[in-house]
């Protein structure tokens, strides 16, 4: 079955410091994997998204996530993190005959000291 | 503002009862998704629809039910409430509802079972 580990329940760096999260899936065949944001109060919403081509894949508010096919991850990182991006992380994976089905992790609350 | 609108945001309920989940998607999306996001489950797909019609179904439990209406806004039936279906439930919505397309959330909406 498919299913996705994020390792970090929770995560705090300062401001201005770099950012990686964790993230693990178990899929037979290659997936689409997808990173989205959920601040506190809000729905989700997609940061970036990997169905094929380059494995680094750029997203919004400077975001960036890196497929390696080899372990079996797609980490999400940003070079410089803002205050503003202390929220709840989650990836998820879809893929093929599921239709729109996506399994989410578990979740990394990020959050950012001044 | 992600176009997904959901109503009511907060119900509070009693064990037994029953409730209404309503949910419209963007402009223009005729796929419709429901997620519930529990504190000991995390965030689970319960179902899609695409243009009226089931697509996909998860971890929905029998006591739950779903449509979608021909003006495509979808309705989340949840009957004989338990204290363990309190939870925040999303709904989304997609173009086509297919895997790789986003899928944009709705703000949720918070139930509460005493």
């Amino acid at each position: 079955a498919q299913s996705v580990t994020q390792p970090d329940i929770h995560i705090t760096v300062s401001e201005g410091a770099s950012l990686e999260l964790r993230c693990n899936y178990s899929y037979g065949a290659t997936p689409y994997l997808f990173w989205y944001v959920q601040s506190p109060g809000q729905g989700l919403q997609l940061l970036l998204k990997y169905f094929s081509g380059d494995t680094l894949v750029q997203g919004i508010k400077g975001f960036e996530a890196e497929f390696k096919r080899s372990q079996s991850s797609f980490n999400l990182r940003k070079p410089s993190v803002h205050w503003s991006d202390a929220a709840e992380y989650f990836c998820a994976v879809g893929g093929i005959n599921q239709g729109g089905k996506l399994i989410f992790g578990q979740g990394t609350e990020l959050s950012v000291k001044p | 503002d992600s176009g997904v609108t959901q109503t009511p945001k907060h119900l509070i309920t009693a064990t037994g009862q029953r409730v209404t989940l309503r949910c419209s998607p963007r402009s223009g999306d005729l796929s419709v998704y429901w997620y519930q996001q529990s504190l000991d489950q995390g965030l689970q797909f319960l179902i899609q629809y695409y243009n009226g019609e089931e697509r996909a179904k998860g971890n929905i439990l029998e006591r739950f039910s779903a449509q979608q209406f021909p003006d495509l806004h979808s309705e989340l039936n949840l009957s004989s409430l338990e204290l363990g279906d309190s939870a925040l439930y999303f709904c989304a919505s997609s173009v086509q509802g297919l895997e790789e397309e986003t899928q944009y959330f709705g703000p949720g909406t918070r139930l509460l079972v005493l």
